[in-house]
């Protein structure tokens, strides 16, 4: 069954470092989103993308954070200069289609990176 | 702004219940909802999938009801085993262009004693 695949598994850095997320979408899929949950927290949207630009992004995306679709496969999240408060779980998800006029937009979710800022 | 509440936080039941989890929401005007299972330190599995325009889903043991006037959901449980202990996120889909998003509750941790 495809599923959504994210890299590294576990990703230490330090305050003012950046850092790169990736993640393998599922292949026929569509749009791409970035979700980050903070140890006890609720999952947070981030950021959606498709036909390579950002579609919509919360207001925690601000200028720290990128996305790139760099290939055919890979999605990235980059995070410029690391602070504390980004340590957390980072989760890629892919859906067909977005918005579900038609039915589906079910969303699958990658793995997640935990990333830890010293 | 969309709002999504879970009701109980915690659960704890016996092997063999039924038990139910509901979510609400405070913005009737969603395109669907999505009930998620998530292990402790995993990724989110998604259990099943609800159209705005359906009342109910399920999959084996899974029923999932949507009631989108009154901003509601429940997932029931059939016959709960150990292996279901986890906890069970609720997120719905809504927003306008510009402003499609996906919010979470903050979910119910289950947890199945043999």
């Amino acid at each position: 069954e495809p599923e959504v695949t994210q890299t590294p598994s576990h990703q230490v850095t330090q305050m003012g470092q950046e850092v790169i997320l990736r993640c393998v979408p599922i292949s026929n899929h569509l749009y791409f989103y970035w979700y980050r949950q903070i140890l006890g927290q609720k999952v947070e949207f981030l950021v959606s993308f498709y036909n390579n630009e950002i579609s919509e992004k919360s207001e925690i995306f601000d200028d720290q954070f990128s996305v790139e679709r760099p290939d055919g496969s890979n999605f990235t999240l980059k995070i410029r200069s690391t602070k504390l408060e980004d340590s957390a779980m980072y989760f890629c998800a892919s859906s067909e289609i977005r918005v579900p006029l038609a039915g589906g937009g079910e969303q699958f979710f990658g793995p997640g990176t935990r990333l830890t800022v010293l | 702004k969309q709002e999504v509440t879970q009701i109980p936080a915690a659960l704890s039941v016996p092997e063999g219940e039924n038990l139910v989890l509901n979510c609400s929401f405070t913005d009737s005007a969603i395109y669907n909802l999505q009930w998620f299972r998530q292990d402790p330190g995993k990724g989110l599995t998604s259990l099943l999938l609800i159209q705005s325009s359906q009342r109910e889903q399920t999959s084996g043991r899974l029923n999932a009801s949507l009631d989108k006037s009154s901003g509601r959901s429940t997932l029931y449980i059939a016959a709960s085993q150990p292996g279901d202990s986890a906890t069970y996120l609720c997120a719905v889909f809504s927003g306008g262009a510009g402003s499609y998003q996906l919010t979470f509750g903050k979910g119910t941790k289950l947890s199945v004693i043999p």
